[in-house]
């Protein structure tokens, strides 16, 4: 009965790798977001999709792109990782758009670039 | 700018005190503020929140109050358990490109010692 799954749950690569990670809600929800909790558990937002289609993009690398092929699934791949991409990386949902109210979180996957 | 600050940073009591922790926002517009706890490699779990039209809400032993004028809101935790041990967000909404999104504090680590 998970809500909001993601996998994998760690990744350990090395620089200049390209990752993906995923992220799936059975909740209903049309938004969907993705987070990132650095090193001193500060958490900022990174993207919004709401139904396929990205409404927010906060100021990420270009090496970061999210994509959603359908409503409950916000993938997020990363190329050319740096040690800096290195962090605890959220997927949320929540129902409604535009409010940004009761968002529901993931597990987490933590990234570790080497 | 955006910014939303949050104190204590880290926050010790003897089980079955009360805990507050305070967080203020910079923007007037804000209308949306949740708290979030979140427990050592999980995910954030939304534990209460609290729009502009309201001054104060409670669910069981944990409230949260908010002052518009002066900006700032407060969790308050009541009778804490070992199991409130954890690290506690706040978060406020901010209108961005006609939608919104959550800024959220640095976080309380609140330690409850039986």
């Amino acid at each position: 009965d998970t809500a909001v799954s993601q996998t994998p749950k760690y990744l350990v690569t090395q620089m200049g790798n390209d990752k993906s990670i995923k992220c799936e809600q059975n909740l209903g929800h049309d938004t969907m977001y993705w987070y990132k909790q650095d090193s001193k558990k500060f958490l900022k937002i990174m993207f919004s999709y709401n139904n396929k289609e990205l409404i927010i993009n906060e100021t990420v690398p270009n090496r970061f792109s999210p994509k959603s092929p359908d409503k409950a699934h916000l993938n997020l791949h990363i190329n050319s990782l740096e040690l800096g991409d290195s962090a605890v990386y959220f997927c949320a949902s929540s129902q409604v758009v535009a409010a940004a109210y009761e968002q529901y979180f993931g597990p987490g996957t933590r990234l570790t670039v080497t | 700018g955006e910014n939303v600050e949050q104190h204590p940073s880290t926050l010790s009591v003897q089980e079955g005190d009360s805990a507050v922790i305070k967080c203020t926002y910079s923007d007037s517009a804000s209308n949306y503020f949740p708290w979030y706890k979140q427990e050592l490699g999980k995910g954030p779990q939304l534990i209460i929140d609290i729009r502009s039209n309201v001054g104060e809400k409670k669910d069981q032993r944990i409230a949260v109050t908010l002052n518009k004028t002066a900006k700032h809101f407060s969790l308050h935790i009541t009778e804490t358990q070992p199991e409130d041990s954890a690290v506690y967000f706040c978060a406020a909404s901010i209108y961005s490109g006609g939608y919104n999104k959550l800024i959220f504090g640095a976080g309380t680590r609140l330690a409850v010692h039986p």
